[in-house]
């Protein structure tokens, strides 16, 4: 139980266009989704948090009009890079919790993450 | 703001050994912690959870430890297998200013030599 999964698991653009990541929970009704971004040899540092049917709130440093986060429904959340550029390659990881056995779940489940290179 | 460090960074011990990874955070108001290897270029593989109220957690192998009050965990692998190469993440989970908060430790780059 608990799957999170991440479409594509890799991406490839080129500078300037715009890319969306899904993540999505298989077999739970994920109630908050995360998204977490790492840069090559560093540790997972969060973008954003969002609750399924509400605006997300985003971690100081990150612009939310450049990564539109979408959870519109329990089980899916869409992380979207517009406009993106170089700087923006890195390895993009949801997570969700949410609703377990009844009572809510603090522990977080990830996805397999997302490996995205702008040329 | 919590602050999660991770010593060593990076660690080599040949196959058979024992070997305790450590793990300390500045806020030791958490209600979780948690234990992820992750493979190169990969996810994250979660490996034990230690909730507030418990001081270990145990599987297979591998035993957390967690100490609140001197905001400090470890990670103890008993007789390492070069299938146990990987990085180490410790995460704690705490309330900030009333948004629930995982921060990741730096990491321990483990590698079993055979």
């Amino acid at each position: 139980g608990a799957v999170v999964s991440q479409h594509p698991s890799w991406v490839i653009c080129k500078s300037g266009t715009s890319v969306k990541i899904e993540c999505r929970s298989l077999d739970f009704q994920a109630t908050t989704m995360f998204w977490y971004r790492q840069f090559p040899k560093q540790s997972l540092m969060l973008m954003a948090t969002s609750n399924e049917g509400s605006k997300a709130t985003y971690e100081q440093g990150v612009e939310k009009d450049k990564f539109l986060i979408n959870h519109a429904s329990l089980t899916l959340s869409t992380l979207t890079v517009t406009s993106a550029h170089p700087e923006d390659s890195s390895f993009y990881i949801c997570s969700a919790r949410g609703l377990a056995g009844g009572f809510q779940s603090y522990e977080q489940y990830f996805g397999p993450g997302t490996r995205l290179t702008v040329t | 703001k919590q602050e999660v460090t991770q010593i060593p960074a990076a660690l080599s011990v040949p196959e058979g050994e024992n070997l305790v990874l450590n793990c300390s955070f500045t806020d030791s108001a958490i209600y979780n912690l948690q234990w992820f290897r992750q493979d190169p270029g990969k996810g994250l593989t979660s490996l034990l959870l230690i909730q507030s109220s418990q001081r270990e957690q145990t599987s297979g192998r591998l035993n957390a430890s967690l100490d609140k009050s001197s905001g400090r965990s470890t990670l103890y692998i008993a007789a390492s297998q070069p299938g146990d190469s990987a990085t180490y993440l410790c995460a704690v989970y705490y309330i900030n200013f009333g948004n629930e908060k995982l921060t990741f430790g730096t990491g321990t780059r483990l590698t079993i030599i055979p």
